[in-house]
């Protein structure tokens, strides 16, 4: 298994309220990604990253920013959480920008936006 | 607008025979498919893919066709096991574009046993 891990697993916040979401890799690859899964809307991609300071918007990046200062480690932000994005946050990675390449994905995150 | 379409929201199977999960693509330029599946409480983990210059590749009890006229894939298992009861993905990309793939909204496959 690639070895991402997110953190915190699960989080209940208040709307208004700033929340970091935490992924980290040890697998040393280039390429970070993350995506939020709804019912009935599949996995969307949010931000994703291409190298160290390098990150670009996703088809739902409203309401997020990220920020990705070392290899190992891609954040996302919500500035102030609403109950819209309650929803369950993927971290993942790929080592190539090719399209021969899978991705691979975390355990997830499941924020609750009350 | 959606470019990579499952139109099954879910699919009941049972034990030992056939699962058939089908998607559909809009975008010409997409070049490279691929199958994620997801169980709940984990992330999704890739299953198999397929480059345009195939029509099938077969990896065990999966295989995925490609028909390329009518911008349709299909995965295939058999046989069905519980265990392959999950949420899958059918994901797109292309060679000439974006490196990131499109991905359709799942299909939840119920393998009775």
């Amino acid at each position: 298994d690639a070895g991402i891990t997110q953190s915190p697993r699960h989080k209940v916040t208040e709307t208004g309220t700033p929340v970091t979401l935490r992924c980290h890799q040890t697998e040393n690859h280039r390429y970070m990604y993350w995506y939020r899964q709804d019912p009935g809307h599949g996995l969307r991609l949010i931000h994703y990253s291409y190298g160290v300071k390098d990150t670009d918007k996703g088809e739902v990046s409203d309401g997020y920013s990220v920020s990705r200062s070392k290899t190992e480690d891609f954040l996302l932000t919500l500035e102030s959480a609403t109950s819209s994005q309650t929803s369950v946050y993927f971290c993942a990675i790929s080592d190539k920008g090719g399209s021969y390449n899978e991705q691979f994905f975390g355990p997830g995150t499941r924020l609750t936006v009350l | 607008d959606q470019q990579v379409k499952q139109n099954s929201p879910s699919l009941s199977v049972q034990e030992g025979r056939i699962s058939i999960l089908n998607c559909d693509y809009t975008n010409s330029m997409f070049d490279y498919f691929l199958w994620y599946k997801k169980y709940p409480a984990e992330g999704p983990t890739f299953l198999i893919s397929i480059s345009s210059i195939k029509d099938k590749n077969e990896d065990g009890r999966f295989t995925v066709f490609l028909n390329k006229s009518a911008k349709h894939l299909s995965l295939h298992i058999v046989p069905s096991q519980p265990g392959d009861s999950a949420v899958y993905f059918c994901a797109a990309k292309s060679s000439g574009g974006s490196y990131i793939p499109t991905f359709g909204r799942g299909t939840s496959l119920i393998v009775h046993p």
